[in-house]
């Protein structure tokens, strides 16, 4: 069965700092999405990763993809407050979701 | 462009009860999802629809959970009869194929809370 670790689990940064959020599962899959939740709000599409090495960027996010060692990434570059949010990934044609990286973004 | 709808958004049930939720998609979207999502948790799938033909019900607890999108296009969530630990938000999402290439579009959910 595919499972889906996020980590870390939670993390709180001070505005203008650099973080990465990581995503291993434990089967092949050749597709990874990455999403943002808001408290009590739906779940907010950010990436759809594709590809072995597929690279992503939007704003202050960017997704990588390593099919090989099953890994994807989402790197923050110089945080804002409004970045805080939960955000999951999730693998696969049955969309395992990982527990979430609840983030915090602190001035 | 409308998005994913739900109803109702909120609801409060004691437990042996039954509840059902519904779904309005994207126009033109041929896959819909239901997700349970207990709270701290990530979202789980339940059930897949392509069109209105199912295409994954893996994981849902088909003793009690039940679904169906007539005509393919809204969708229903039936549960009978409710346990406590059917607390949770519930789901939908559409998108335009069911290649797990398209984007996925989450509907505000429907929390409901089983006493």
């Amino acid at each position: 069965e595919l499972k889906v670790e996020q980590n870390p689990l939670f993390l709180s940064m001070q505005e203008g700092k650099n973080y990465t959020i990581y995503c291993n599962y434990s089967t092949t899959s050749d597709r990874l999405y990455w999403y943002r939740q808001d408290p009590g709000k739906s779940l907010e599409s950010l990436f759809v990763l594709l590809s072995n090495g597929a690279v992503k960027q939007e704003g202050r996010l960017m997704a990588s993809l390593d099919t090989k060692a099953r890994l994807s990434t989402l790197h923050i570059t110089a945080a804002v407050h409004d970045l805080s949010a939960t955000y999951f990934c999730a693998v696969g044609n049955d969309m395992r979701f990982g527990a979430g990286t609840r983030l915090t973004v602190k001035p | 462009e409308a998005g994913v709808a739900q109803s109702p958004r909120y609801k409060i049930i004691e437990k042996r009860q039954s509840v059902a939720f519904w779904c309005n998609p994207i126009s033109g979207h041929a896959t819909l999802y239901w997700y349970q999502q207990i709270l701290g948790q990530g979202p789980k799938l339940l059930i897949q629809f392509q069109n209105n033909g199912v295409v994954d019900d893996s994981q849902l607890p088909k003793d009690r959970f039940s679904a169906e999108r007539l005509k393919g296009v809204d969708s229903t969530l039936k549960i009978q009869p409710a346990k406590l630990e059917d607390s949770a938000v519930y789901l939908c999402a559409s998108s335009l194929t069911g290649t797990g290439v398209a984007e996925q579009y989450f509907g505000p959910g429907t929390r409901l809370t089983v006493t």
